[in-house]
């Protein structure tokens, strides 16, 4: 059973400061790793993915990946109460012939404070 | 880019009908569509993933029978929930992966469903 694990929150953080959401998955073989945001009521949109270990840095977000700790994180900078919603870390595995079904994590929901 | 539209946005049938969910790729072509349900306060769990011209695949415990999908081209699949029963009511999302891509999913806007 592949688990994706998030911190539900809400994590509240004030406007300008760093955001920092963090997420741990069950299962070794996965191999693609994204973060969405989603607001109430709506689907989930796309904000980073990342397939190797290290930093991807996209403006204001930086997505870090530990494969050996089976670790991914979501740094959002320069916080605007724009960015509050739940984050939702997804953990894929790609084949390279194909894409399969995400597995979720709950979801952290995030407060940015004006 | 990667557009996703669903349609309807909403829909309330009675219990014992059937509900025709469309899911499109606007801008790219997908090979393979996955749909989503979401319950309130709860994350997506996948329903099945929909590949363009074969059957699709069916996570454990969702019934195929009751949720048909198909596939019938790059751009468009979709789910008919049978004999539709309050506890069907749900958010159903669909997402369609880019076809040169490295995995990434792009979600519809969503279909609200409530069996009344």
């Amino acid at each position: 059973q592949k688990e994706v694990e998030q911190n539900s929150g809400p994590l509240s953080v004030p406007e300008g400061a760093i955001a920092s959401l963090n997420c741990t998955y069950s299962d070794r073989g996965s191999q693609s790793f994204f973060w969405y945001r989603q607001y109430s009521g709506k689907s989930p949109e796309l904000i980073m993915f990342i397939y190797s270990n290290g930093d991807k840095e996209d403006g204001r977000f930086t997505a870090q990946l530990n494969k050996a700790s089976q670790y991914v994180s979501l740094l959002i900078r320069d916080s605007q109460p724009s960015d509050s919603a739940t984050y939702l870390c997804a953990v894929g595995m790609y084949s390279g012939g194909g894409a399969d079904g995400l597995t979720f994590g709950k979801g952290t929901h995030l407060i940015i404070q004006p | 880019g990667a557009v996703v539209s669903q349609h309807p946005s909403r829909v309330i049938c009675k219990s014992g009908t059937s509900v025709k969910i469309e899911c499109r790729s606007l801008d790219f072509q997908a090979t393979t569509m996955f749909w989503y349900r979401q319950f309130p306060k709860k994350s997506l769990m996948l329903m099945a993933t929909s590949n363009e011209g074969s059957k699709a695949t069916y996570e454990q415990g969702v019934e195929k029978d009751k949720f048909l999908i198909n596939h019938a081209s790059l751009t468009l699949s979709t789910l008919t929930v049978t004999s539709a029963h309050p506890e069907d009511s749900s958010f159903y999302i669909c997402s369609a992966s880019v076809l040169a891509g490295g995995g990434e999913q792009y979600f519809g806007p969503g279909t609200r469903l409530t069996v009344t």
